[in-house]
């Protein structure tokens, strides 16, 4: 069963907009965390923000929230003041709690293609 | 701080031939994992490691695909012999086992293989 689902396989917005990205996770565990990663076109995995499925508010970083619905299994990444720079692909992914919290995998979801428009 | 690094960047290769992947990871992070990232795919992960043992390998190829981390720093991942469905970005990433509460994991620049 796919745990990550990104729905949006393209989004198209205009420079200075706020965006939202959908992912919904999946899974039976009362630990994880939810993370969301960028990448250019240069390839590299760039680290944005991170969810404690214990935590109470709603993780921000800098223009980057995450709207975390625990109720709804939904980890949504909204960027306030969208810039050129932020065309990439974005991914969202699941760690799962288990024994050993530092040696978790990431599940990955699809991604989604987020081109900002001049 | 100096990131994870990888090499080479590219590399292609006649499908029947091997080829090998390294990876250094960032000072005192114990954990590294290899992952898989097919071209319109989100990342799959092959083969995590603690310091030097392996602590997921569920989804690596075993038949062709083989990984080591030695002394427990940098690791190599290898594939013998090639084929066309191997043709992906293969990512390496590290990171703490403790001491953050996110364990983020920070991911090298990946290199891009090409069977032909």
């Amino acid at each position: 069963a796919q745990k990550i689902t990104q729905t949006q396989p393209g989004m198209f917005v205009q420079e200075k907009e706020a965006v939202t990205l959908d992912c919904t996770y999946d899974t039976s565990d009362q630990s994880y965390g939810l993370f969301w990663y960028k990448q250019p076109s240069s390839g590299e995995m760039i680290f944005l923000i991170y969810q404690g499925s214990y935590d109470e508010q709603n993780a921000t970083e800098g223009r980057y929230s995450l709207n975390f619905q625990k109720a709804r299994k939904s980890a949504n990444l909204v960027i306030s003041a969208s810039q050129l720079g932020d065309s990439a692909m974005y991914f969202c992914a699941m760690r799962e709690g288990g024994r050993w919290r530092g040696a978790q995998k990431l599940v990955f979801g699809q991604g989604t293609r987020l081109t900002i428009n001049p | 701080e100096a990131g994870v690094a990888q090499s080479p960047r590219y590399k292609i290769i006649e499908k029947r031939q091997s080829v090998a992947f390294w990876c250094n990871p960032i000072s005192g992070h114990a954990t590294l994992y290899w992952y898989q990232q097919i071209l319109g795919q989100g990342p799959k992960l092959l083969i995590q490691f603690q310091n030097n043992g392996v602590v997921d390998d569920s989804q690596l190829p075993k038949d062709r695909f083989s990984a080591e981390r030695l002394k427990g720093v940098d690791s190599t991942l290898k594939i013998q012999p090639a084929k066309l469905e191997d043709s992906a970005v293969y990512l390496c990433a590290s990171s703490l086992t403790q001491g953050t509460s996110s364990y983020e994991q920070y991911f090298g620049p990946g290199t891009r293989l090409t069977v032909t």
